[in-house]
């Protein structure tokens, strides 16, 4: 049982180019979240997902993308990355609340350094 | 919008001593809130959650939290400081207008010195 698995683990970019994040869980969850984490600022909410098919903004989606095509899986896109997308970037998921009375389960993280 | 403060940045303790790492809390209606612990270079790990019921709750590792709705806070305590504690610790609060994603506080280091 893994969890939840994020992939990269380390990716450098430079400044224009794009890519994407996976997020890969087996524990049949609903929800899935995208989190980034900066020094002295906590984790903040990037976009998250309720079911397959569906994503909606959290507090700070610009210059992000998501994607949930089937429900193990929530991808983030950086379409032209820039130097402030520079950060560790945490995945989440959990049972819906009917199940779960909330607590999240986290990946291992992706730190992407925008050159 | 539900959020939570942690007002200390670092808290130092020596080890055997008893820690307290604070969280205060602004929601609208009855708070889900939760602790979590970070290792360097490492994912956020679970350590307890209050959603209702006694106002102290146990976790893992020895942790407990206290629940106080008067003073709007819910601090992380251990009777017994380890070393092996030192780690980043965040509070947070469940949103429901945000697919009940938590929101979470800036983090606490805590450093726990032989």
């Amino acid at each position: 049982n893994a969890g939840v698995t994020q992939t990269p683990k380390f990716r450098v970019l430079k400044t224009g180019q794009s890519m994407t994040l996976l997020c890969a869980q087996d524990m049949n969850h609903e929800y899935m979240y995208w989190y980034r984490q900066d020094p002295g600022m906590g984790l903040r909410l990037i976009h998250y997902s309720v079911g397959e098919g569906t994503t909606a903004k959290g507090e700070v989606p610009d210059g992000y993308n998501v994607s949930r095509l089937k429900k193990q899986n929530f991808l983030l896109g950086l379409e032209s990355a820039a130097p402030s997308q520079t950060s560790v970037y945490f995945c989440a998921s959990s049972h819906d609340v009917i199940v779960s009375t909330g607590e999240l389960f986290f990946g291992e993280g992706s730190r992407l350094t925008v050159l | 919008a539900q959020s939570v403060a942690q007002p200390e940045d670092q808290v130092n303790v020596a080890e055997g001593n008893p820690l307290t790492v604070k969280c205060t809390y602004s929601v609208s209606g009855n708070p889900y809130l939760f602790w979590y612990v970070q290792y360097p270079n490492r994912g956020l790990q679970f350590l307890l959650k209050y959603i209702t019921g006694d106002n102290l709750v146990k976790g893992s590792y020895g942790f407990e939290a206290e629940f106080n709705k008067s003073q709007t806070s819910f601090h992380l305590k251990k009777p017994s400081a380890l070393v092996s504690d030192s780690a980043l610790y965040f509070c947070a609060v469940r949103d429901e207008d945000s697919g009940y994603a938590l929101n979470f506080g800036k983090g606490t280091s805590l450093l726990v010195t032989p």
